[in-house]
């Protein structure tokens, strides 16, 4: 069965200092991977997604991440963190021989430190 | 964006009391999910559909049915309302396929009492 897990409920950084968020997977097939966003008392909206095309993948306000098929990982970075970077972000995984299933992690969220 | 509207955004009701949340997409997405979003648990997934009267159960169905009649409209029912479907609900779609982007509606807060 697809299982997401995000290691870390809370994360907090420092403005200006390194974010990583890390997110493993277990699929017996490769999967499409993403990463969403939620700020309070919204929706989720897409950070970026893997679909095989680049390991490395950019995504919005300066996030990365890197798909790591021997790990099963799919952490996300950002090189130097904003206080506008403070909101709740989730790892999420989709078979890719399928298109119904989408599966969350728990969700971790980003605190910034002034 | 999708244009994904839920209603009602906010509802407080009593235990035992029926409850339907609608989902309303103007993109003609095939896709359609209900997710709860709770503290500690993130989003688990309660029905979703891949058309018009194709649904299936998720991870956490119990106590809950959905009804899609039109590619647009997709229905979430509490038969009877407990506390513990006391929650944050978010409806969310796609087209499927090499995308698999979901689209998020703004989401309904339900407190039952």
């Amino acid at each position: 069965a697809q299982s997401v897990t995000q290691l870390g409920s809370h994360v907090s950084v420092s403005e200006g200092a390194l974010v990583l968020l890390r997110c493993n997977y277990s699929s017996s097939v490769p999967p499409y991977l993403f990463w969403y966003v939620q700020y309070p008392n919204q929706g989720l909206q897409l950070l970026l997604k893997y679909t095989s095309a680049a390991t490395l993948v950019k995504g919005i306000n300066g996030f990365e991440a890197e798909f790591k098929k021997s790990e099963t990982s799919f952490h996300l970075t950002k090189p130097s963190a904003h206080m506008s970077d403070a909101a709740e972000y989730f790892c999420a995984v989709r078979p890719a021989n399928r298109d119904d299933k989408i599966i969350f992690g728990k969700g971790t969220r980003l605190h910034i430190l002034p | 964006d999708a244009g994904i509207t839920q209603s009602p955004r906010h509802k407080v009701t009593e235990t035992g009391t029926p409850v339907t949340l609608r989902c309303h997409q103007t993109e003609n997405h095939r896709y359609m999910y209900w997710y709860r979003q709770d503290p500690g648990h993130g989003l688990r997934l309660i029905h979703y559909s891949y058309g018009v009267k194709d649904t299936d159960k998720g991870e956490v169905s119990d106590g809950y049915s959905v009804s899609r009649s039109k590619t647009e409209d997709f229905l979430l029912t509490l038969e009877s309302a407990t506390s513990s479907q006391t929650s944050v609900y978010f409806c969310a779609t796609t087209t499927g396929g090499d995308t698999g982007e979901l689209f998020f509606g703004e989401g309904s807060r339900l407190t039952v009492l």
